[in-house]
């Protein structure tokens, strides 16, 4: 089955500056993946998916994320965060035409004003 | 568009009492999700159906969780007797299909926290 890997448990940056969070996954072929973010107390909400075609991808909120297959990665970008960008936020992977997705462990962010 | 529901948001049961949470998934989505996140950790998919059938049950503890999706809509999950370590974050999520895939929607959960 497919799985996912975020490297950092909790990372902090200052407002304005760029961010970037890890996630590499582990399945056999192409697979689908996703960012989710999670606010306290909120449902998760899809920050951009990738099918297919290009490898880098635009999403919500000013994120965008790059598939790199060489090396099994999917990680996520921002040029400038905000402080309302402070959130938990989970990678995804899915099979292929089974709707089953496997999430990471997750990434908190904190923004420093 | 409504999202999808959960009910009840916050549920706090001594161990080996019972529980259920209820789901309503976004009108005309076929696909239901049930996942469990424990604190400091990604949601789990316990339970996927499509409809009221279930395609992946794979990852549910079958003695003590239960769930249904009769008529295909509303779905509730049931925990019986509940463990302390079942205390987590239970969320619903439902999609259009899963015949291919479309973007799973995601209900703000119910908290359980089992003493």
């Amino acid at each position: 089955a497919q799985s996912v890997t975020q490297p950092d448990i909790h990372i902090t940056v200052s407002e304005g500056a760029s961010l970037e969070l890890r996630c590499n996954y582990s399945y056999g072929a192409t697979p689908y993946l996703f960012w989710y973010v999670q606010s306290p107390g909120q449902g998760l909400q899809l920050l951009l998916k990738y099918f297919s075609g290009d490898t880098l991808v635009q999403g919500i909120k000013g994120f965008e994320a790059e598939f790199k297959r060489s090396q099994s990665s999917f990680n996520l970008r921002k040029p400038s965060v905000h402080w309302s960008d402070a959130a938990e936020y989970f990678c995804a992977v899915g099979a292929p035409n089974n709707n089953d997705m496997r999430f990471g462990a997750g990434t908190r962010l904190t923004v420093k004003p | 568009e409504a999202g999808v529901a959960q009910s009840p948001r916050y549920k706090i049961i001594e161990k080996r009492q019972s529980v259920a949470f209820w789901c309503n998934p976004i009108s005309g989505h076929a696909t239901l999700y049930w996942y469990q996140q424990i604190l400091g950790q990604g949601p789990k998919l316990l339970i996927q159906f499509q409809n009221n059938g279930v395609v992946d049950d794979s990852q549910l503890p079958k003695d003590r969780f239960s769930a249904e999706r009769l008529k295909g809509v509303d779905s509730t999950l049931k925990i019986q007797p509940a463990k302390l370590e079942d205390s987590a974050v239970y969320l619903c999520a439902s999609s259009l299909d899963s015949a291919g895939y479309t973007e799973a929607f995601f209900g703000q959960g119910t908290r359980l926290t089992v003493v």
